[in-house]
Parts: C-alpha cells; sequence; structure tokens
C-alpha cells in the first residue's frame, strides 16, 4: 500500500522554527518529486514546496528564504524545514507524491499525508 | 506563476442533481490540470488528473474536460458523500498553483 506519514506538528513562537517530516512506503521513493501543501485555518490549498527525486527544490514566494525541503531517498523521508516562522504560517500541512511520468514533476498528487497542524502563536 | 480562478466559489444542489465546476487558468496550460475533493479532517482526495482522466477508484459520475486555459468538473448525479470542497490545480510549472476552491452544500 502506498502511504505516507507524516510527524507531529507543534506549537511554536513567531520567529522560531520546526522540521516536519513524512515518511513514504510502498513505492519507490527516489522515482517521484514530492511536495508540500498547506491550508490555513478557512483558508484553501496553498502549494509550498517540492523537490524533484534527484534534488532540485522549488518554493512558493510565501515561504522562499525561510523554508527548505529535503529528501533522504535511503530512508524514504521527505522533509520541511520551517524557520522565522510567522504567524500566518499556522497551517495544516500535507506531504504528497507527485505523480508526474518521471521524477522531474511537476504532476499531481496522490496519495497524501494525514496532515500535521503547526500552529505558529506567542 | 499561473493563477486559477474557480466559479462559482459556493454552490447548492440535491442529491441526484447534475453540477459543474469551471476552473478558468491565467494562461495556456494545455492539459496540465488536477481535480481534488477535501472535506474537513480528511487529506485531500485526487479525482482527475490530465483534464479529464479519472483516478482509480473514483466513480463514474465525475468527469472532467477542458484543455488550454477553461476547464470543468462535473458530477453527473450528487451523491450525499460528494458534498465536499473542490479544487483544481495547475503543473504546467512551477510554482504549481490550486484555485480558490468550490463549497458543495446541500439545498
Amino acid at each position: 500500500e502506498v502511504q505516507l506519514v507524516e510527524s507531529r506538528g507543534g506549537l511554536v513562537q513567531p520567529g522560531g522554527s520546526l522540521r516536519l517530516s513524512c515518511e513514504a512506503s510502498g513505492f519507490t521513493f527516489r522515482d517521484h518529486a514530492m511536495t508540500w501543501v498547506r491550508q490555513a485555518p478557512g483558508k484553501g490549498l496553498e502549494w509550498v514546496s517540492a523537490i524533484s527525486g534527484g534534488g532540485t527544490t522549488y518554493y512558493a514566494d510565501s515561504v522562499q528564504g525561510r523554508f527548505t525541503v529535503s529528501r533522504d531517498n535511503f530512508r524514504n523521508t521527505l522533509y520541511l524545514q520551517m524557520d522565522s516562522l510567522r504567524v500566518g504560517d499556522t497551517a495544516v500541512y500535507y506531504c504528497a507524491r507527485d505523480c508526474y511520468y518521471d521524477s522531474s514533476g511537476p504532476g499531481w498528487f496522490d496519495p497524501w499525508g494525514q496532515g500535521a497542524l503547526v500552529t505558529v502563536s506567542s | 506563476a499561473i493563477q486559477l480562478t474557480q466559479s462559482p466559489s459556493s454552490l447548492s444542489a440535491s442529491v441526484r442533481d447534475r453540477v459543474t465546476i469551471t476552473c478558468r487558468a491565467s494562461q495556456n496550460i494545455f492539459s496540465a490540470l488536477a481535480w481534488y475533493q477535501l472535506k474537513p479532517g480528511n487529506a485531500p482526495k485526487l479525482l482527475i488528473f490530465d483534464a479529464s482522466t479519472l483516478q482509480r477508484g473514483v466513480p463514474s459520475r465525475f468527469s472532467g474536460s477542458g484543455s488550454g486555459t477553461d476547464f470543468t468538473l462535473t458530477i453527473s448525479s450528487l451523491q450525499p458523500e460528494d458534498f465536499a470542497t473542490y479544487y483544481c490545480q495547475q503543473f504546467n510549472s512551477y510554482p504549481q498553483t490550486f484555485g480558490q476552491g468550490t463549497r458543495l452544500e446541500i439545498k
């Protein structure tokens, strides 16, 4: 079964840092780009970041310079390091597998992780 | 970045109704469009990719069409479990973007 299991989120003060992880199973991890998407309370889906199978990274303007996406193809794990967090970064963060025909992406997303709630508040 | 505009933003309908949601891209994205269903407390569910290809396991009452800048998601006969929020997503280029969502409510 193809599955993505995310680490728990948490409560962080503004300016703080948090790292999310997403462990993949049931497919050849290195053959897929991976992505992070978030949903702020009461808002829609927002694409955050992506990383190709070979490690090329992409970011939304809203997180560029503050968030870093990475992957460990031996541990089948995706990461999102979030620094300089802002109140506006409060959201449920989802990891998802990019299903494009090769590992470069971009493509459509399936499956998705269960989501991790990140709350940025003092 | 490519902008996606969905309409309507919300929609009230009854069981067995036929409904159509549209998604317009700010530039040509060919057929690089997907549709998702989102219910509170659940992860998004992929319905359609490449504008019109039904994801395995998704009921055939869901269909997608369009290319270029104009796309539609149609539900041919609404079922109670279909009341949710629907999003389109373009994957023609980075940054990938989503529409603002269409909330489908029971009339």
